[in-house]
């Protein structure tokens, strides 16, 4: 089955500065991407999802690329700030709905002043 | 309000009781998943269901069933807790079409003593 390798898992970055994250999946059939925030002591939430071969999308204070060829998905927090402290989730679906997500083992992130 | 919910928050149990978890969505989704976090955050699917269709992880004992009463509906019931069971247990859900992402409820801390 799908396997997502996600690095790295934990990173420290300044007030200011990126923090990239990255994740590599096994199964060329994975057809939908997802990126997962999770607070201390809270459930997910959603940052983005991607589907096209090749898509750059921007969100709030965030950048998600998906390179299908090299089946690499990453993120790019811009400017962090504390806020954006958080485990941050990568996840692949094959698009058969019914086998969940498969998830990566998340990137701890914290912010410093 | 439009979304996932879960009760309990927490569940401190011993072993070998029994316990049930709720989950309702209000997105009008129709399907439901449970997922297990586990102390190191690692985030697996148990079970995927929607009116036609349960999937279950088949690494997933036994003693686990999902239960509905409609698709905004699915509950988890324990029958005999184990140590190993003492995890997040996130409930989800989605529509079937899609890019079909996930949302997630509060889940629910269960402590098996």
């Amino acid at each position: 089955g799908e396997q997502v390798e996600q690095r790295p898992p934990h990173l420290s970055v300044r007030e200011g500065d990126s923090a990239f994250i990255t994740c590599t999946y096994t199964d060329p059939n994975s057809y939908y991407f997802f990126w997962y925030k999770q607070e201390p002591g809270a459930s997910l939430q959603l940052l983005m999802k991607v589907f096209s071969s090749t898509e750059i999308n921007e969100g709030q204070g965030f950048t998600v690329l998906l390179n299908k060829k090299d089946k690499r998905l990453s993120l790019n927090l811009t400017a962090a700030h504390p806020g954006d402290s958080a485990a941050y989730f990568c996840a692949v679906s094959a698009g058969n709905y019914a086998q969940g997500l498969t998830f990566g083992l998340g990137t701890r992130v914290s912010v410093f002043p | 309000e439009t979304a996932v919910f879960q009760t309990p928050n927490y569940h401190v149990t011993q072993v070998g009781n029994e316990v049930s978890f709720n989950c309702k969505q209000t997105l009008g989704h129709d399907t439901m998943y449970w997922y297990k976090q586990d102390s190191k955050k690692l985030l697996k699917i148990m079970f995927s269901y929607n009116n036609k269709q349960l999937i279950v992880n088949e690494t997933v004992p036994r003693r686990f069933s999902p239960q509905s009463s409609d698709k905004a509906h699915l509950n988890l019931r324990i029958k005999s807790v184990e140590p190993e069971d003492s995890a997040v247990y996130l409930c989800a859900s989605s529509r079937t079409g899609g890019a079909r992402e996930q949302y997630f409820g509060p889940g629910t801390r269960l402590t098996v003593l």
